[in-house]
């Protein structure tokens, strides 16, 4: 079975550029994760969708950030203009809705902004 | 919103040893997951506690939910250098939105 799905695997970029990051959430799970982990600030949530929907929002650092899941199969989370303080590695996972079921992570894109 | 505490921060273990890394809340839980994640990689479920008291086995791991659900641990024997990597607990919320603790990051001495 395909897991979660991310792309770009790595990106570097300079400050003032766009970045798209991408997830493709597996097959039949209806909850969308995006996480942001940093060795100062750990793993954070930035927002969360349930049925394309976004739910929760409030972890967004900045207008700078943007998430979108236009269907069930995509999401992309963007930073326009990005900041050097952006580099991160940025997690998407996905999930059954619900409250106890279990979070399926991807592999992550390790960002750095120069 | 309400955080889980992980303590110790870090946790340095010879090959062979046990240890146990705590995830503790001033407030009840109402469920605790447990993650690991590898380094370099990204974090994999483990398992979920719900019952006040449970206590879960996965071959050398061990996990404990407290009898007030304000705690939880996990208890490693016989530790391995599989065992290398950050084990982070969580709690979630009705939404399945998960709440990390910072972690507890294991190196194992061979």
């Amino acid at each position: 079975d395909a897991g979660v799905i991310q792309s770009p695997r790595h990106e570097v970029t300079e400050m003032g550029q766009e970045v798209t990051l991408r997830c493709k959430p597996i097959s039949g799970h209806n909850s969308l994760f995006w996480y942001r982990q940093t060795m100062m600030r750990g793993l954070e949530l930035l927002i969360y969708f349930n049925n394309n929907v976004p739910i929760d929002d409030s972890g967004m650092p900045e207008d700078r950030f943007s998430a979108k899941m236009p269907n069930a199969s995509f999401s992309t989370l963007k930073i326009q203009p990005s900041e050097p303080r952006d580099s991160a590695v940025y997690f998407c996972a996905s999930s059954l809705y619900g409250g106890s079921q279990p979070q399926h992570f991807g592999d992550g894109t390790r960002l750095s902004i120069l | 919103g309400q955080q889980v505490m992980q303590i110790p921060q870090y946790q340095h273990v010879q090959e062979g040893e046990d240890f146990t890394t705590y995830c503790n809340s001033s407030t009840t839980l109402s469920n605790i997951q447990w993650y690991k994640q590898r380094p370099g990689g990204h974090p994999v479920f483990l398992i979920q506690l719900v019952k006040s008291g449970e206590v879960k086995k996965q071959k050398r791991l061990t996990f404990q939910f407290g009898e007030a659900k304000k705690n939880s641990s996990l208890h490693i024997t016989a530790t391995q250098t599989t065992d290398v990597g950050t084990y982070f607990c969580a709690e979630t919320d009705s939404w399945g939105k998960l709440q990390f603790g910072a972690g507890t990051q294991v190196v194992v001495t061979p």
